[in-house]
């Protein structure tokens, strides 16, 4: 089936950091990939929606400039959390959509970023 | 409109038991309805999904009820077993137009099963 890649799995760093997370789908070619956050014991939140070659659409809410999205190509994502501050801390997600099948998100198994 | 609303927020059940979890939607215009397993420290993967179009889907110990004209759906998990111990989702999907494959998520459920 399909798989999605994300990495790294966990990060820790200083506060200031800029960090760089990648999500890859590795058996398809995903014209659409989606961002989340999870805070502990709650649900997914949409951050924002990445197309292949174009802007990403951003949730009401989710500041551009901090959360950064790059999907140069059909198989990669890029998430950057530019200057991070301890309260960026949280559990991201990604997630792609596989054109060949009725699911419409494939996810990832995320990746815990805590800023000290 | 884009809400959807589950219950309970944690259900404890006994190895054996049955697991029972619910959602309600508002918007119409949803014509997926996925249910997702989460475990600690992973992303959510799919178990079941249904549309509107059947009123009952059965994978297994899993099955999916769907009431339309409430707008609501349920999981009920058969035989429930300390392996299951997880947090699920519903979700609610739009399989067209420009929001094609963006998901709307229940709040969660953490299901506990007791040896």
């Amino acid at each position: 089936g399909a798989v999605v890649s994300q990495h790294p799995s966990r990060v820790i760093c200083k506060s200031g950091t800029s960090v760089k997370i990648e999500c890859r789908s590795l058996d398809f070619q995903a014209t659409t990939m989606f961002w989340y956050r999870q805070f502990p014991k709650q649900s997914l939140m949409l951050m924002a929606t990445s197309n292949e070659g174009s802007k990403a659409t951003y949730e009401q809410g989710v500041e551009k400039d901090k959360f950064l999205i790059n999907h140069a190509s059909l198989t990669l994502s890029t998430l950057t959390v530019t200057s991070a501050h301890p309260e960026d801390s949280s559990f991201y997600i990604c997630s792609a959509r596989d054109p060949r099948d009725s699911q419409p998100q494939h996810f990832g198994d995320g990746t815990r970023l805590s800023i000290l | 409109q884009q809400q959807v609303k589950q219950s309970p927020q944690s259900l404890i059940v006994q190895k054996g038991g049955i697991s029972i979890i619910n959602c309600a939607y508002e918007n119409t215009a949803f014509d997926y309805f996925p249910w997702y397993q989460q475990f600690p420290g992973k992303g959510p993967a799919l178990l079941i999904a249904i549309r509107p179009d059947v009123s009952e889907k059965k994978e297994g110990r899993f099955t999916i009820s769907f009431n339309k004209s409430a707008k609501q759906f349920s999981l009920h998990i058969m035989d429930s077993q300390p392996g299951d111990s997880a947090t699920y989702f519903c979700a609610a999907s739009k399989t067209g137009g420009t929001s094609y494959g963006k998901l709307t998520f229940g709040q969660g459920t953490i299901l506990t099963v007791h040896p």
